[in-house]
């Protein structure tokens, strides 16, 4: 049984492109939530998608952008990068957007970000 | 708002002693879940516990064990006999629908 599964694990850029960041999740699950950590910082929550639209949004801006397949897996972009947006980006799958079965989501390796 | 504060930034401690991280949270919601996270240097986050708001119950699973008290919003992990293998950043976390809010971590250092 796959668990979640991240592209790529490390990704260099340079401020002002663009990043678009991959995810896989748990066999059976069917929701995905991103989560940006810095350095020293507890995981931020970016967005959620569940039936192929974002259903909650965190406190990031639109240069945040995400989407989702019909076979679950998740993309997320992140356009007019900056220095900040240097994290670790982890991707959640769960079953369900919000009823219990979300509270045991199931977390992704990360994709190591940095931006020069 | 929610909101979960470890004020334990780092903790060392010997090998087989016991450790106590503090988690103390807020939230308005009557109905909520808590969570402990472990986070190796890999990176990937292991899920290790969950407590719902209705069940104050302590639990012990191994060397680890819960004290979930909401009268003072505070959910504890305690290590027993700690090993250099948990030696990690420990989070705690508040369920929201649809969404964790985090705590900023404890770095646990087991020194051998």
């Amino acid at each position: 049984d796959a668990g979640v599964t991240q592209s790529p694990t490390h990704l260099i850029k340079t401020r002002g492109q663009q990043v678009t960041l991959r995810c896989s999740p748990k066999s059976g699950h069917d929701t995905v939530s991103w989560y940006q950590q810095a350095l020293g910082q507890g995981p931020q929550f970016i967005f959620q998608y569940y039936e192929e639209e974002e259903r909650q949004r965190g406190n990031f801006p639109d240069r945040f952008s995400g989407h989702q397949f019909p076979n679950y897996s998740s993309e997320l972009n992140v356009n007019a990068l900056l220095l900040g947006d240097s994290a670790l980006y982890l991707c959640a799958s769960s079953l369900g957007p919000s009823g219990p079965p979300l509270y045991e989501q199931y977390f992704g390796p990360g994709t190591r970000l940095t931006v020069t | 708002a929610q909101k979960v504060t470890q004020a334990q930034t780092e903790i060392s401690v010997v090998e087989k002693e016991d450790v106590t991280l503090d988690c103390v949270y807020e939230t308005r919601d009557t109905t909520y879940y808590l969570f402990w996270y472990k986070q190796p240097p890999s990176g990937e986050l292991v899920f290790l516990i969950r407590r719902n708001s209705f069940d104050e119950q302590n639990e012990i699973s191994g060397r680890y064990s819960w004290n979930f008290q909401k009268s003072t919003s505070s959910f504890n992990f305690t290590i027993t006999a700690s090993q250099v293998v948990d030696s990690a950043v420990y989070f705690c976390a508040l369920s929201a629908p649809g969404k964790l809010t985090f705590g900023t971590g404890t770095r646990l250092t087991i020194i051998p």
